[in-house]
């Protein structure tokens, strides 16, 4: 069970948009940044969103993130088949002093 | 470029012990905080274990306090991870990862990661 919630799956279409949501608590989400990670088919996490909503030099704009309250949701415009992948949300616990993750949501292309 | 290679894994018994190790280039490595992070077949992101840009801080997770170790040499810009009392439950792909800044707590996410190293535990 992790700590923050995230569905387990999301589908989309080319074109379309999706988001994908975090759900946490006052100790983690509520009071840290929040970060998101693409993780492909047998490769390493890629940084993705940091700080809530900054994307690091390279990613397509057609990613966002955004935070508000305890939960936090990663949006992706106009869908693309190499968008398939795992999505995982992260952020500090305050009151475990650990990094925790999300489940991880697989993004399906149809 | 930045990179992060980790090397070390293997298959051990459980109750043993193996050291993972992860070679960074690209940048200065001793102005940055290291994590460690592993994915167990199947399975989400679990971060391990913690250390500052100098080693004088460090934090693990309780799933594996007091049975490992992490430690870094920044005179060859090298992490690593020293594992004893191995756990099936220790199986995992190991990553390296980068924190953004000086620390690896609140605030401080990890931006780049190596491309792992796997960890069987099995008799």
């Amino acid at each position: 069970q992790s700590v923050l919630t995230q569905p387990p799956s999301a589908s989309g279409t080319p074109g379309q948009r999706v988001t994908i949501s975090c759900s946490g608590s006052s100790s983690n989400i509520g009071s840290d940044y929040v970060y998101w990670y693409q993780q492909l088919p047998g490769t390493a996490p890629k940084l993705l969103i940091y700080t809530n909503n900054q994307r690091p030099s390279g990613v397509p704009d057609r990613f966002s993130g955004s935070k508000s309250g305890t939960s936090a949701s990663l949006a992706i415009s106009g869908l693309r088949s190499e968008d398939e992948a795992d999505y995982y949300c992260a952020t500090w616990d305050d009151s475990l002093g650990v990094w925790v993750f999300g489940g991880g949501t697989k993004l399906t292309v149809l | 470029e930045v990179q992060l290679l980790e090397s070390g894994g293997g298959l051990v018994q459980p109750g043993g012990s193996l050291r993972l190790s992860c070679a960074a280039s690209g940048f200065t490595f001793s102005n940055y905080a290291l994590s460690w992070v592993r994915q167990a077949p199947g399975k989400g992101l679990e971060w391990v274990s913690g250390i500052s840009y100098s080693g004088g801080s460090i934090h693990f997770a309780d799933s594996v306090k007091g049975r490992f170790t992490i430690s870094r040499d920044n005179s060859k810009n090298k992490l690593y991870l020293q594992m004893i009392s191995l756990r099936a439950e220790d199986t995992a792909v190991y990553y390296c990862a980068r924190n953004l800044a000086y620390s690896y707590g609140s605030n401080y996410g990890m931006d780049v990661w190596g491309q792992g190293t796997t960890v069987t535990v099995s008799s």
